[in-house]
């Protein structure tokens, strides 16, 4: 069946720090990927995706590229800001499980100033 | 455009009771699925709805149920309330069954 997993987090940075999250996946299809952000209270925000092997998506500073190879989308973002501050959730959907989005437990991240 | 709209944001049952949430999707959004967030178990699918009918259920017992109605609107419903359902049940809607999801706030269920 289809899982991501996720780095365990809490992630504390520095402000200005340049942050990556690690997310694999095993899917049985072709996934889609993407990146969903929750802020304290609040529920989840689609970050960025992508669809097919080598897409990148990009989105407010943070990207990912789709690596079918590795089974990976990582998320990146070269300066981190202390409103980056929240959970960040990898997630797959492909046909074979209904299009369902599959989440990992999420990473949360705090940015200090 | 508006976004994704839950109600109630919060409840309080007790055990033993039944729940109803509902959901508004985003204007001219056909599908809508819900989700389970608890600490222990993250984010676990419930049900998808597309034009009124379920078209893909999660591994939840049948005490979960859900309904679509010709508006798109959505209602979940949780009988016999145990303790472990407490969570936020977050709502998603899109175009179709490949588009992007977008969540709503989510009801924050408490079952005492």
């Amino acid at each position: 069946g289809n899982s991501v997993t996720q780095m365990e987090g809490p992630v504390t940075l520095s402000e200005e720090a340049f942050l990556t999250i690690n997310c694999t996946y095993t899917a049985t299809g072709y996934p889609s990927l993407f990146w969903y952000v929750q802020y304290p209270g609040e529920g989840l925000q689609l970050l960025l995706k992508a669809t097919k092997a080598d897409d990148k998506g990009s989105n407010k500073g943070f990207e990912a590229t789709y690596r079918k190879e590795t089974t990976s989308f990582h998320l990146e973002k070269g300066s981190v800001q202390v409103s980056d501050s929240a959970v960040y959730f990898c997630a797959l959907r492909d046909s074979n499980s209904g299009y369902a989005l599959n989440f990992g437990k999420g990473t949360s991240l705090l940015v200090t100033p | 455009k508006a976004g994704v709209t839950q109600t109630p944001r919060y409840l309080i049952k007790t055990r033993g009771q039944q729940v109803t949430l509902s959901c508004s999707p985003i204007s001219g959004h056909r599908s809508v699925s819900w989700y389970q967030q608890t600490p222990g178990q993250g984010l676990q699918f419930l049900f998808e709805y597309f034009s009124e009918t379920q078209r893909n259920k999660g591994n939840f017992p049948g005490r979960f149920s859900g309904r679509q109605f010709s508006n798109s609107r959505s209602e979940m419903n949780v009988s016999t309330l145990e303790l472990g359902d407490s969570a936020l049940y977050l709502c998603a809607s899109s175009l179709d069954n490949v588009g992007g999801k977008f969540f709503g706030p989510g009801t924050r269920l408490t079952v005492l």
